[in-house]
């Protein structure tokens, strides 16, 4: 089965903290991809990362860091010192070889709310 | 100009009403998707196509149907809409990799329909 589970629904944190949004994926292919992609209130969604099944180096971009674990099938995103611009729903998503062709899952997203 | 440009960007309509959405896309990206936002349900798959002369139905196609133009152009329809099709719509694109491989989606700005 191919299935993304972000089970936070919402996250509220006050500007500075540092947040870790969870995902949780399945599937039995060895060869997939995930993603974090950001929806800011503006609605447009914005791409963040993608890595593929045989990479589990964590990234870290700016006050953004990315774990992967295969070990617990998940692919976790923290923001470090967050800002209210962080402020958005995040979507984690798969892709892989599910009948015979490359699709992307999504899950239901995670929406972040940062104080001021 | 947006890379991948969706028409209309809002749309009222009536239930029983045909409704065409445009998509073009200037990243010469030959995979196409159509997907809908629902509040909670994450991003749903409705079709996609590889390429001009391939046409495939994602998990939610029931009530739609595609065209694929040109390589630059994916329209989703509905042919008699009703109000549970009241949603935002995004069209996607993404190029190719090794195989059946994709990288990342990139989105137009969404379309919301009202259905009535």
């Amino acid at each position: 089965a191919q299935k993304v589970t972000q089970a936070q629904t919402e996250i509220s944190v006050v500007e500075k903290e540092d947040v870790t949004l969870d995902c949780v994926y399945e599937t039995r292919d060895t060869t997939y991809y995930l993603f974090w992609y950001k929806q800011p209130p503006s609605g447009e969604l914005v791409f963040l990362i993608r890595r593929n099944s045989f990479d589990e180096q964590n990234e870290i971009s700016g006050r953004y860091s990315w774990n992967f674990q295969k070990s617990t099938s998940s692919f976790n995103f923290t923001i470090t010192a967050s800002q209210v611009v962080d402020s958005a729903v995040y979507f984690c998503a798969l892709s892989d070889r599910t009948s015979g062709t490359y699709k992307y899952i999504f899950g239901t997203g995670t929406r972040l709310k940062v104080l001021a | 100009d947006a890379d991948v440009t969706q028409t209309p960007r809002n749309r009222i309509t009536k239930t029983g009403k045909r409704i065409m959405l445009e998509c073009s896309q200037t990243k010469g990206h030959d995979r196409m998707y159509w997907y809908r936002q629902d509040p909670g349900l994450g991003l749903r798959l409705i079709y996609y196509s590889f390429d001009v002369k391939d046409i495939n139905k994602g998990e939610i196609s029931d009530g739609y149907s595609v065209s694929r133009q040109a390589q630059a152009k994916f329209s989703l329809s509905l042919e008699s809409a009703i109000p549970n099709q009241t949603a935002l719509y995004f069209c996607a694109t993404s190029r190719g990799l090794a195989g059946t491989l994709t990288g990342e989606l990139f989105f137009g700005e969404g379309s919301r329909l009202t259905v009535l």
